[in-house]
């Protein structure tokens, strides 16, 4: 079963207007945490914005917030006042809880299928 | 931030032939890496996890033999590509993670584009 789901291939917004990105997610560990990350044609990972699944309030930075929804298993991105440079793939990404010692999956993280954003002036 | 340094940023090679690259925390330890692998316009699909001084994980479907993976420190992660065929041509990334303090984020290198020819 897939654990990150982006169902957005693509989205487009116009220069100024916010735009939300969405992304859900499946696990059964009380304990995780859920990352954004924009990838621009470079290829390099950058990243956004990190939710604990323990955090109360929902993260911000800069003009990324994360509309965390525990309930719901999403886990959505919000930019307020797009920029041309935001142009550019985005990925939701999962890392489930710390195994104990000698765990492969500790901080290993899985991704989404991402969502291609253009921005238009 | 900390910083992961991959190089090269991309490599051409015949078919047959072997490539490594390499990844590097630059002012932290790190005792695991992560190396990625993805096709254009495609998620990050993990490879195998590194770990420092033991055997890297590989993910299910993951050559062993062919993807060699080598974490001789703290600081430097290799991955070969043993007997490259074109099928291999794909963007390579690594990550790390600071195991010291608190961040939470994993960070990535410049990654790697590779092609077979």
């Amino acid at each position: 079963a897939q654990k990150i789901t982006q169902t957005q291939p693509g989205m487009f917004v116009q220069e100024k207007e916010a735009v939300t990105l969405d992304c859900t997610y499946d696990t059964s560990d009380p304990s995780y945490g859920l990352f954004w990350y924009k990838q621009p044609s470079s290829g390099e990972m950058i990243f956004l914005i990190y939710q604990g699944s323990y955090d109360q309030q929902n993260a911000t930075e800069g003009r990324y917030s994360l509309n965390f929804q525990k309930a719901r298993k999403s886990a959505n991105l919000v930019i307020s006042a797009s920029q041309l440079g935001d142009s550019a793939m985005y990925f939701c990404a999962m890392r489930e809880g710390v195994r104990g010692a000698g765990g492969t999956s500790y901080g290993k993280l899985t991704f989404g299928q991402g969502t291609i954003l253009t921005v238009h002036p | 931030g900390a910083v992961v340094s991959q190089h090269p940023s991309w490599v051409i090679c015949k078919s047959g032939t072997s490539v490594k690259i390499e990844c590097r925390s630059l002012d932290f330890q790190a005792t695991t890496m992560f190396w990625y692998r993805q096709f254009p316009k495609q998620s990050l699909m993990l490879m195998a996890t590194s770990n420092e001084g033991s055997k890297a994980t590989y993910e299910q479907g993951v050559e062993k033999d062919k993807f060699l993976i080598n974490h001789a420190s703290l600081t430097l992660s290799t991955l070969t590509v043993t007997s490259a065929h074109p099928e291999d041509s794909s963007f390579y990334i690594c990550s790390a993670r600071d195991q010291r303090g608190l961040s939470t984020e994993a960070f990535f290198g410049q990654g790697t584009r590779l092609t077979v020819v």
